[in-house]
């Protein structure tokens, strides 16, 4: 058990639709990172939060959005669902330096319908 | 442009012999590297980091990884495979990149380990 957690395991939608993701990090940890697998693009950086504030950005779509609460934990919202979207999507958190190892939740698993 | 390569989709390696699960990067500053696993239906797990310092890095479960600048290449290795080894490795590197710290990682490798 790494610490991290997501919800909800699972999901599964209709096209079109619009979704939102949580993740709540370590005890401790500041930075959260947001993460998409599938079959075809592959395990893809998509976002990092830091403390409130955005920090890095990866191959995250326009219809994709994220953000850190005060209390650190960071929702990820997808919208405009389309077949394509349907992944596992990770999140991870780190202490603050981009050095540090992150810790990986279990994902939620988003299926578009 | 950040790259990682893992060459190799899938390394199949009999129980108690050494392996090795190649990685090379691209990247234009000084990067950090890491390793992680990843068990079916799981997330995925750290193993191992270079930041700075000693090429030789050792990590958790026995595994090591050797950083190679000259050759740009982060090699996960084992001198004993075991059964349970077997998982998805993936390779990452962190680096610089625009203006953001940008992370990138490889299409990942199945390690197969044969009792």
């Amino acid at each position: 058990d790494s610490g991290v957690t997501q919800t909800p395991k699972h999901l599964i939608t209709a096209t079109g639709q619009r979704v939102t993701l949580r993740c709540s990090p370590r005890s401790g940890d500041l930075s959260v990172y947001w993460y998409q697998q599938s079959l075809d693009q592959g395990l893809q950086f998509l976002i990092q939060y830091y403390n409130g504030e955005e920090r890095a950005k990866g191959n995250i779509l326009e219809r994709f959005s994220a953000q850190q609460f005060p209390d650190l934990h960071s929702e990820l919202n997808l919208s405009s669902l389309e077949l394509g979207d349907s992944a596992l999507y990770f999140c991870a958190s780190s202490p603050h330096r981009e050095s540090d190892t992150q810790y990986f939740g279990p994902g939620t698993r988003l299926t578009v319908l | 442009a950040q790259s990682v390569a893992q060459p190799e989709d899938q390394v199949n390696v009999a129980e108690g012999n050494p392996l090795t699960v190649k990685c090379t990067y691209s990247v234009s500053g000084n990067p950090y590297l890491f390793w992680y696993v990843q068990y079916p239906n799981r997330g995925l797990q750290f193993l191992l980091k270079y930041i700075t310092g000693d090429n030789l890095v050792k990590g958790s479960y026995g595994f090591e990884a050797e950083f190679n600048k000259s050759q740009t290449s982060f090699h996960l290795k084992k001198p004993s495979a075991l059964v349970s080894d077997s998982a998805l490795y993936f390779c990452a590197v962190r680096a610089l990149s625009g203006g953001y710290q940008k992370v990138t990682f490889g299409t990942g490798t199945k390690l197969q380990v044969i009792p």
